[in-house]
């Protein structure tokens, strides 16, 4: 079983939409949680980023980290076509070695205009 | 803006070729990884480094090596390429204080 669990998708929604992305983990070490965007043929970038349990806002998105439940989510309020892109989460314990993280398959989103 | 290079965006390669893909930060960051990407599979960890001349395996490190004589770059060989070896190659970087990864573009492998 993976460590990290991504709901696979793929997502299609119309522009405007509420979009729910999550994923669960099984290792109760990881502390640091992030989620990357990754456009189509170009590298993942860093979206978000959250330390231990809460939640985080930036614009459009917001980031919720359950720790008693092992599960994490990115939530995208007012969906935009730009948006379309595929989404990776991503963990990494307090003592990790040279902070490696952990990645979720990712989950490809799709906003229709 | 931390920036992250890939020697080559686009490779193709022969069975048997030794290949070389580089990787290039210019933030000073301490550790780099490499990783590859197939569709169903998700990113996986080939090599990490945490310092310079400093290496770790990953999770599939088979058919790989890597080269970290500088600290902004990181080289990984892949010694007699198969196609089994076609893939997008990501590079990444962090430094200490922080989790999170910068990726560069990545370089699309074919080995034919």
């Amino acid at each position: 079983q993976k460590e990290v669990e991504q709901d696979p998708g793929p997502l299609s929604v119309p522009e405007g939409a509420i979009v729910s992305l999550n994923c669960t983990y099984s290792n109760s070490a990881f502390q640091y949680f992030m989620w990357y965007r990754q456009y189509s043929r170009k590298g993942p970038e860093l979206l978000m980023y959250t330390y231990s349990s809460g939640n985080k806002e930036d614009g459009r998105f917001t980031a919720q980290v359950d720790k008693s439940s092992k599960y994490i989510s990115l939530f995208i309020r007012d969906s935009q076509p730009s948006d379309s892109a595929t989404y990776l989460c991503a963990m990494s314990g307090y003592n990790t070695n040279a902070g490696k993280s952990t990645f979720g398959d990712g989950t490809t989103l799709t906003v229709k205009p | 803006d931390v920036k992250v290079t890939q020697s080559s965006r686009y490779l193709v390669k022969r069975t048997g070729e030794k290949v070389f893909l580089e990787c290039v930060q210019d933030m000073d960051h301490e550790n780099m990884f490499w990783y590859r990407q197939d569709p169903g599979l998700g990113l996986r960890l080939i090599y990490f480094s945490y310092d310079v001349k400093m290496k770790e395996k990953g999770d599939i490190p088979e058919g790989y090596s890597v080269s970290r004589e500088k600290k902004e770059r990181f080289s990984l060989i892949l010694e007699s390429a198969s196609t089994n070896q076609t893939s997008m190659y990501l590079c990444a970087s962090r430094p200490d204080r922080v989790r999170e990864q910068y990726f560069g573009p990545g370089t699309r492998l074919t080995v034919t």
